[in-house]
């Protein structure tokens, strides 16, 4: 078992630009979520696919958007971008049980820097 | 809004001393309490999820316990291996919520 993958590790982008972040989740799992995380900080919540629509969304601008596929891999798209983007991007996967219990697991993150 | 709060933010032991990281929360309805280890650079690493209080969890030199407002990490015996950040966080009983919520981590370093 892979594990939850995720790519690219690392990224350098210019302001104003755009980029997309791939996550392939867990062999099992049907939910992915998206974290950043800044330096010395915890991860703060972006938002979670589940049957390819966003079922939940925290305290993001609408320039971050994603995508699921059928084969429950996920994108991450920041649009327009600014230099407090950077950060260390984290997908989460797991498995969407009827009783809310479950374990989620991280991928090794996308390390993203804005110049 | 939920909450978590993590202390000490930063822990220095020996080697052998065994010691406590302390995870706070303020949440409407707990599902799950998640404890994470972090390394430099690297996605966090699944521990412990405890559901209820009074519930325990052990792996290796690591024991999690849950209270209604607190959870502990117990180290029991550290090697320098066990040095990394320790991650808490929070599921809300809400629905169909299902994110986390974390706190800032307690970066723990194990001196030979």
């Amino acid at each position: 078992d892979a594990g939850v993958t995720q790519s690219p590790t690392h990224l350098i982008k210019t302001r104003g630009q755009q980029v997309t972040l791939r996550c392939s989740p867990k062999s099992g799992h049907d939910t992915v979520s998206w974290y950043q995380q800044a330096l010395g900080q915890g991860p703060q919540f972006i938002f979670q696919y589940y049957e390819e629509e966003e079922r939940q969304r925290g305290n993001f601008p609408d320039r971050f958007s994603g995508h699921q596929f059928p084969n429950y891999s996920s994108e991450l798209n920041v649009n327009a971008l600014l230099l407090g983007d950077s950060a260390l991007y984290l997908c989460a996967s797991s498995f969407r049980s009827r009783t809310g219990k479950t374990e989620a697991f991280f991928g090794q993150g996308t390390r993203l820097t804005v110049v | 809004e939920d909450q978590v709060t993590q202390s000490p933010e930063a822990l220095r032991l020996q080697e052998g001393e065994s010691s406590s990281l302390n995870c706070s929360y303020t949440v409407s309805g707990l599902r799950g309490l998640f404890w994470y280890r972090q390394d430099p650079g690297k996605g966090p690493e699944f521990l412990f999820t405890l559901y209820s209080a009074g519930e325990e969890k052990e792996k290796e030199r690591l024991k999690a316990t849950l209270t209604k407002k607190e959870s502990f990490l117990h180290i029991t015996a550290p090697k320098p291996e066990d040095s990394a950040t320790y991650l808490c966080a929070v599921q809300r009983d809400s629905g169909s919520a299902r994110q986390l919520t974390f706190g800032s981590g307690t970066q723990l370093t194990v001196l030979p």
